[in-house]
């Protein structure tokens, strides 16, 4: 079965500081790999995805690959209250037709 | 605005009684998929679809039906509820060019369905 592994927190940091969420996955055919952020009781929003190996930045937020030891990361840099999620890590599988979700990090940022 | 619309979005059903919980695109994507989220476990795809009349089972299709005549709509059909299907679904959409050029999943407001 494939896996995609997270901590499921929660992760506590306080207003301004960086958070790190951080995921690994055990398909090695997977390519193409998402962060998903949830609030409470509503559906998942894209935040960014990545299929290159290395760094990828979007404002804040900057996703992490690393092929090599299956390892996928999310920087939210200057983390506000409203960042308090879930976050969900997903690899796209190597057909291309499901994406495998981690069951989430809880995110709390207090101000 | 292009978006992912489900119906109902809250539903308390009884054990055995069939429904139909629908889902539509407005944004020509090909593929579509239901997942449904359970506390401790996650989202989990049920069934997908590749494009109109072209469909397969997810990890956990058991006790679901889907259908795709129309490339917007995707109904997924539970023919005898039990119990232990009470969940949130998802149903989401996307272009599909591959797994080398991912595209984003755009995810309906879910359904909460209760099954007494």
């Amino acid at each position: 079965q494939k896996e995609v592994e997270q901590n499921s927190g929660p992760l506590s940091v306080p207003e301004g500081a960086i958070a790190s969420l951080n995921c690994t996955y055990s398909d090695r055919g997977s390519q193409s790999f998402f962060w998903y952020r949830q609030y409470s009781g509503k559906s998942p929003e894209l935040i960014m995805f990545i299929y290159s190996n290395g760094d990828k930045e979007d404002g804040r937020f900057t996703a992490q690959l690393n092929k090599a030891s299956q390892y996928v990361s999310l920087l939210i840099r200057d983390s506000q209250p409203s960042d308090s999620a879930t976050y969900l890590c997903a690899a796209l599988n190597q057909a291309g037709t499901a994406l495998i979700f981690g069951k989430g990090t809880t995110l709390s940022v207090s101000s | 605005e292009a978006q992912v619309t489900q119906n109902p979005r809250y539903l308390i059903t009884v054990t055995g009684k069939k429904l139909t919980v629908t889902c539509s695109q407005n944004m020509n994507h090909e593929y579509m998929s239901w997942y449904r989220q359970d506390p401790g476990l996650g989202l989990r795809q049920i069934y997908y679809s590749m494009n109109v009349e072209v469909t397969d089972k997810g990890d956990v299709p058991e006790g679901y039906k889907v259908s795709r005549k129309e490339k917007r709509n995707f109904p997924l059909i539970l023919e005898s509820p039990s119990p232990n299907q009470t969940s949130l679904y998802f149903c989401a959409s996307s272009l599909f060019v591959g797994f080398r050029e991912p595209h984003e999943q755009f995810f309906g407001p879910g359904t909460r369905l209760t099954v007494l």
